[in-house]
């Protein structure tokens, strides 16, 4: 049984561009988390999807950030019109139920020039 | 704004020495607590969930309590090795969707 696996692992974008950071929950699991760790600081909630839904994204920025759970394929964070404050890593994890354990993938570390 | 705080920040132990370490949280609308392990060059590993004031959890040499009704959970490290050096995060969940995380206690065991 996969893991949680992310992609890219490192993503480099100059300001202005787009990111796309996929997440690819383990089998089995409908639920799906994405946080965002700054540099020296911990890991921030972002958002809380369902297969199909999103469930709570009160921790996302309102502007430029989306995210979906499609019924078929991973879960995608999009970041629109980078800026250098973006710069950060991004884990998504994974779980059966919404107060289970979480499984974490590996991060995608975002760095924009 | 929610505060989970971890303390201390980091700590250095010598192996075969037995330690601890705290997360506080708020002490009202307890739903969830989490601890994770977080290696370096890995992702997050849950080691314990804990919702019931009281619990006790164990796993190997690493055992966990809850006190919910004081806000707080100690994580306890037996005999500590080499191999657990690592960032130990802890999460509360309150009645909503979030999981608050600390900023982790950075345990270096020294051979």
């Amino acid at each position: 049984n996969a893991g949680v696996m992310q992609n890219p692992r490192h993503l480099v974008r100059r300001r202005g561009q787009e990111a796309r950071l996929r997440c690819s929950p383990m089998k089995g699991h409908s639920h799906v988390y994405w946080y965002r760790q700054l540099p020296e600081e911990g890991l921030k909630f972002m958002v809380y999807l369902q297969k199909e839904n999103i469930i709570d994204e009160s921790g996302m920025p309102k502007e430029r950030f989306s995210a979906e759970f499609p019924k078929e394929g991973p879960s995608i964070l999009r970041i629109q019109q980078v800026v250098r404050g973006d710069s950060a890593a991004y884990f998504c994890a994974s779980s059966p139920g919404l107060s289970y354990e979480q499984y974490f993938g590996p991060g995608t570390r975002l760095t924009v020039t | 704004i929610l505060n989970v705080e971890q303390s201390p920040q980091s700590l250095h132990v010598q192996e075969g020495d037995s330690t601890n370490f705290t997360c506080s949280f708020p002490s009202s609308n307890f739903y969830a607590l989490h601890w994770y392990r977080w290696e370096t060059a890995k992702s997050p590993e849950a080691l314990f969930v804990m919702t019931l004031n009281g619990d006790e959890k164990k796993k190997g040499r690493i055992s966990a309590t809850l006190n919910t009704k004081e806000g707080y959970s100690y994580l306890y490290i037996k005999g500590s090795q080499p191999e657990d050096s690592a960032t130990y995060l802890c999460a509360f969940k309150g009645p909503g969707n979030q999981f608050y995380f600390g900023t982790g206690t950075s345990l270096t065991v020294i051979p």
